[in-house]
């Protein structure tokens, strides 16, 4: 099967930057998601990344490496409306899509 | 809203129950996805339809059936299930299986075996 990895919990405080690592192991590789969900709601699209480097939109960027199968989640001037949890998803070689078991982000005033 | 309903939103069932999740998705998608969550584990892909046509069953317990009429609708239909089987089951759909697209997924419903 595959493997994702990303951290279970991280805390920061209003108005700082967290950074979300991910590291996945696949059969083949056809590209990264990162996708939000809050508490009882479903999950919703931040970011995709297939090549290496960095996707930036507004104060969310994703990066990704295929050599070292890593990518990171950069939230930036981070609001209480950003607690929640980010899940990292990779497509395989075959298409499928796998899922990390998520990061739970808690801002603090 | 993301496009994706689902009904029910909650559902209690007893083991020798037989009940249907249905999903709508009205962003004129073609593949669609049923996904179960559970508490502190990564969402597990379950069935995957394409053009109505199913291209995924990931080693699913027979319990669970999935049907998909058109490229609108799906459902997910229960019987005989165990108390494991209680988590969050969400649907979701994409334009595709491949390339780029993101899939936008819907409230879930939220499953009690009891």
């Amino acid at each position: 099967g595959q493997n994702i990895d990303q951290p279970t919990e991280m805390t920061a405080t209003e108005g700082a930057i967290v950074q979300i690592n991910c590291t996945y192991q696949t059969s083949g590789f056809n590209g990264l998601f990162w996708y939000q969900q809050h508490a009882g709601e479903a999950p919703t699209f931040l970011s995709y990344n297939v090549l290496d480097g960095l996707e930036e939109k507004g104060r969310f960027s994703s990066f990704l490496s295929r050599s070292k199968g890593y990518s990171y989640l950069l939230l930036k001037e981070l609001q209480m409306k950003d607690s929640a949890s980010y899940l990292c998803a990779v497509r395989d070689g075959d298409y499928k899509l796998s899922f990390g078991a998520g990061t739970t982000v808690t801002v603090r005033a | 809203e993301t496009g994706v309903t689902q009904t029910p939103r909650h559902l209690v069932m007893g083991m020798t129950n037989k009940k249907s999740l249905k999903c709508e998705q009205h962003l004129g998608h073609n593949a669609m996805y049923w996904y179960k969550q559970s508490a502190k584990k990564p969402l597990e892909l379950m069935f995957v339809y394409n053009f109505k046509e199913q291209t995924e069953n990931n080693s699913v317990p027979s319990r669970f059936s999935p049907e998909c009429p058109n490229s609108s609708h799906l459902f997910l239909h229960l019987h005989t299930l165990q108390p494991e089987d209680s988590a969050l089951y969400l649907c979701a759909s994409s334009r595709g299986e491949e390339g780029a697209y993101e899939q936008y997924f819907g409230p879930g419903t939220r499953l009690t075996v009891t």
